[in-house]
């Protein structure tokens, strides 16, 4: 079964680093997104990007986040200078008629 | 604006009890899509169901069900006979109409479930 991809599955950066994320969505899906989940709390969206541009981003997203598509089968996300409260396991998904997610990145920032 | 709410913020049952988990939700949309996802303690995001807002038929699943009313725009999901696999954090969504395939969830805060052996 097709499924979305994340690596790393844990990354430890420290504060003022950069990390990118990655992400391999499902291959025919056009639809892919950010989600963000602080630990204990809900699962919060970032971005939504389609043909190459985001079409949509919220208020949390902010000019240390960017996103890419490098290739035609990986989709980043780029926190440019991690802040403590960047911490949180991270969520790519994509969708056709259904979103699905992947396994998530934990990012902890020390 | 958007918003789920999940009241239960946990529930713990015995192994073959049911339990429901109850979701309400706002929204302006005429037309808008429902989610159930399930986070298992590994902490992945699984997906369960995806509903229209036009489709108020109730679905079955194994031992899940759901059960949709939009007159008093609830979307709640039942698991019978639970088992010790089923403790989980469950999340309901909520999605507007955008384009078509082109989803923007809003989360509600979740509800762990968990089932004693």
């Amino acid at each position: 079964e097709p499924e979305v991809t994340q690596t790393p599955s844990h990354q430890v950066t420290q504060m003022g680093q950069e990390v990118i994320l990655r992400c391999v969505p499902i291959s025919n899906h056009l639809y892919f997104y950010w989600y963000r989940q602080i630990l204990g709390q809900k699962v919060e969206f970032l971005v939504s990007f389609y043909n190459n541009e985001i079409s949509e981003k919220s208020e949390i997203f902010d000019d240390q986040f960017s996103v890419e598509r490098p290739d035609g089968s990986n989709f980043t996300l780029k926190i440019r200078s991690t802040k403590l409260e960047d911490s949180a396991m991270y969520f790519c998904a994509s969708s056709d008629t259904e979103a699905f997610f992947g396994q998530g990145t934990r990012l902890t920032v020390v | 604006a958007q918003k789920v709410t999940q009241a239960q913020t946990e529930i713990s049952v015995v192994e073959k009890e049911d339990v429901t988990l109850d979701c309400v939700y706002e929204t302006r949309d005429t037309t808008y899509y429902l989610f159930w996802y399930k986070q298992p303690p590994s902490g992945e995001l699984v997906f369960l169901i995806r509903r229209n807002s036009f489709d108020e038929q109730n679905e079955i699943s194994g031992r899940y069900s759901w059960n949709f009313q939009k007159s008093t725009s609830s979307f709640n999901f039942t698991i019978t006979a639970s088992q010790v696999v089923d403790s989980a954090v469950y999340f309901c969504a909520l999605s507007e109409l955008r384009v078509l395939d082109d989803y923007k969830l809003s989360f509600g805060a979740g509800t762990t479930v968990t089932v004693r052996a």
